[in-house]
């Protein structure tokens, strides 16, 4: 059983290139989220879904798009690198918002 | 915007001391989650508090939810190395749920 599984595990862009992260579950979750982490820092939510073909913003969205074709996947595309994207980008599942969230391994992004 | 204070912001302690940390917000939580999350790893759930006043417990570690079910606390008995980590917590009042600012546990054996 995989449960949530992230990629790349490492990324360098360059400022102003695009790029998609991608997240896939096997749970059958319902909920996927994407969050980003800046050093000492907690966790901030991106976007997030509650199902397929429904996405909702955020605390920090912009730069940032998402979709959620099927209930599986939930890959974050960020449309034009900044420096300040940098960060370890994760993505979460769970069976609905408030339950226990499956976490991915993680993103290390960093945009020269 | 609902916000989650996490505080202390950072904690450095001596192995078998005890210590609390609280997660705040000026909104009323339908339920809170406490996260554990080490280095190079995503958090871990550690409990979830739904009731107003409910007081769980997991081994050596506390947590409470507060009566009026905006503040919640985490409270560690004999802290052990094993316990360093960053604790969060998370709020579960709508679907756009939101991590607090989180507590850094460092315990020095």
């Amino acid at each position: 059983n995989a449960g949530v599984t992230q990629t790349p595990k490492f990324q360098v862009l360059k400022t102003g290139q695009s790029m998609t992260l991608q997240c896939a579950q096997d749970m059958n979750h319902e909920y996927m989220s994407w969050y980003r982490q800046d050093p000492g820092m907690g966790l901030r939510l991106i976007h997030y879904s509650v199902g397929a073909g429904i996405t909702d913003q955020g605390e920090v969205p912009n730069g940032y798009n998402v979709s959620r074709s099927t209930t599986e996947d939930f890959p974050l595309r960020l449309l034009s690198a900044a420096p300040s994207q940098t960060s370890v980008y994760f993505c979460a599942s769970s069976y609905g918002g408030g339950e226990k969230l499956f976490f991915g391994s993680g993103t290390q992004l960093s945009v020269l | 915007t609902q916000l989650l204070e996490q505080s202390p912001q950072f904690l450095s302690i001596q192995e078998g001391e005890n210590l609390t940390v609280y997660c705040n917000s000026s909104s009323v939580f339908s339920s809170l989650q406490w996260y554990r999350q080490e280095p190079g790893e995503g958090p871990v759930l550690l409990v979830t508090v739904v009731t107003g006043g409910e007081v769980k417990k997991l081994k050596r570690l506390t947590f409470q939810f507060g009566d009026a079910r905006k503040d919640s606390s985490l409270h560690i008995t004999a802290a052990q190395p094993g316990d360093t980590g960053l604790y969060l917590c998370r709020s579960s009042g709508t679907y756009k749920y939101i991590f607090g600012t989180g507590t850094r546990l460092k315990v020095l054996a």
